[in-house]
């Protein structure tokens, strides 16, 4: 099983709608997470952190579920801007190494 | 504020050939990486270093050598380059070394190998 996995999507919007992506993830022990924003060929960009419960920054609301081992993105009113794929991130904790699992992605389309 | 910045942005190499993508950041970040993207698999850490002098391997570390002679910079060798190679790479830092906090990415290095 990967340590992050997600819907590669692509999930296609119109605008204003509200839309929601699941990432699982496998390692228990992970404490923080992370969502990450990629827009085409560029380099990702930290969107949100999610440490206990939840976490809310204006139209994005991150949430963690730890007794199922998964952590959603819902996105409120989506603009065309929201248009991008989305990276769930874990920690990893194999043999003390200290990075960042990145999760494939899932693609949002935004449509007019 | 320059950040994490990577050279060069695109590349195009012969089978068997060797260059050097380079990496680096102006934030004094102790932690630095390299990840390679390809199409459906998300990005994969190559290596990574905690501090000047200190390199470990990530999932992905074959045909690839790392070394971190200094803070700002960390700099990814291609031996022997294969079509397997063929990626985007992004280097990454972070001012916190268990690495809970944001990663910092560079602009990514397109490399295609012939």
């Amino acid at each position: 099983r990967k340590e992050v996995e997600q819907d590669p999507g692509p999930f296609n919007v119109p605008e204003g709608a509200t839309v929601a992506f699941n990432c699982t993830y496998s390692n228990s022990a992970s404490q923080s997470f992370f969502w990450y924003r990629q827009d085409c060929r560029k380099e990702p960009k930290l969107l949100m952190s999610v440490y206990s419960s939840g976490n809310e920054d204006g139209r994005f609301t991150a949430q963690l579920n730890r007794a199922s081992q998964y952590i959603s993105l819902l996105i409120r009113d989506s603009k065309l801007s929201d248009s991008a794929t989305y990276l769930c991130v874990a920690p990893r904790f194999d043999t003390g190494r200290r990075a960042l699992t990145f999760g494939s992605g899932t693609r949002l389309q935004v449509q007019p | 504020n320059a950040g994490v910045t990577q050279t060069p942005k695109f590349q195009v190499l012969k089978t068997g050939q060797s260059m050097t993508l380079q990496c680096a950041q102006d934030m004094n970040h102790e932690y630095m990486s390299w990840y390679r993207q390809d199409p459906g698999m998300g990005l994969r850490l190559i290596h990574y270093s905690v501090g000047a002098g200190i390199t470990d391997q990530g999932e992905v570390p074959n045909g690839y050598n790392v070394s971190r002679s200094t803070t700002e910079d960390f700099p990814l060798r291609l031996l022997s380059a294969a079509p397997s190679q063929t990626s985007v790479y992004f280097c990454a830092s972070t001012g916190d070394r268990g690495v809970t906090g944001e990663l910092f990415f560079g602009e990514g290095s397109r490399l295609t190998v012939l």
